[in-house]
């Protein structure tokens, strides 16, 4: 499993876009970068994952560079619900997925 | 629906005794994990499980023994507490396909004095 490096914390004002960076140099091509965050002490929460294009769902949008080294979650109007630690992951997913996680980015959304 | 649950949510043992931690999931799902989480860090993989009847070693197995009982359940048991346990578990549980993400239990916490 490729490994992922993320900033420690970042802070973003309520109503902005929140924007955040993951690096992952060692990426192998078949591994799906999946973000995943955990609000206060619950259960980590599944967000969004992709391989090569960018992708959106409902709850923020996924930007891949195009040599799959890094990427970038992308909350489009950041709440003060969304004050979480923000998890990136480098995954083969299915039978092979470890889910090894990192230490993440508390992300603050100040009001 | 239930997804991942977790049983207890809340445990104290005293240095030495045992405990099994009880999860199951009711998603179908092959593959299911443990993890500790200690304050102020990330999640840290115990065991896990591709499929029933196998379990592998993840990054701190050290001090636990885990059970696939069937496709739903999944344990982890401390043998003889430390109060290096003191963390919160968490169980997860994903589908075998490639491509898919994993749903996650609310937790156990556990102090071990």
């Amino acid at each position: 499993d490729a490994k992922t490096t993320q900033p420690p914390s970042m802070d973003c004002a309520e109503g902005r876009a929140a924007n955040l960076p993951c690096n992952h140099s060692t990426i192998s091509g078949n591994e799906y970068v999946y973000w995943y965050r955990q609000i206060h002490s619950q259960g980590p929460q599944y967000i969004i994952h992709g391989l090569k294009n960018n992708e959106t769902n409902e709850m923020a949008s996924l930007i891949i560079t195009e040599d799959r080294k890094s990427s970038t979650l992308i909350l489009p109007h950041a709440t003060l619900r969304d004050t979480a630690v923000y998890y990136c992951i480098a995954d083969y997913g299915g039978a092979t997925n470890k889910l090894i996680f990192g230490t993440g980015t508390l992300l603050a959304v100040q009001p | 629906n239930a997804g991942v649950t977790q049983t207890p949510k809340f445990q104290v043992l005293k240095t030495g005794q045992s405990m099994t931690l009880q999860c199951a999931q009711d998603m179908n799902h092959n593959s299911m994990y443990w993890y500790r989480q200690d304050p102020g860090m990330g999640l840290r993989l115990i065991y896990y499980s591709a499929s029933e009847g196998t379990t592998d070693k993840g990054e701190v197995p050290n001090g636990y023994n885990v059970s696939r009982l069937n496709k739903r359940e999944f344990s982890l048991r401390l043998e003889s507490a430390a109060p290096s346990q003191t963390s919160v578990y968490f169980c997860a549980s994903s589908q075998t396909q490639m491509n898919t993400e994993a749903f996650f239990g609310q937790g156990t916490r556990l102090t071990v004095v």
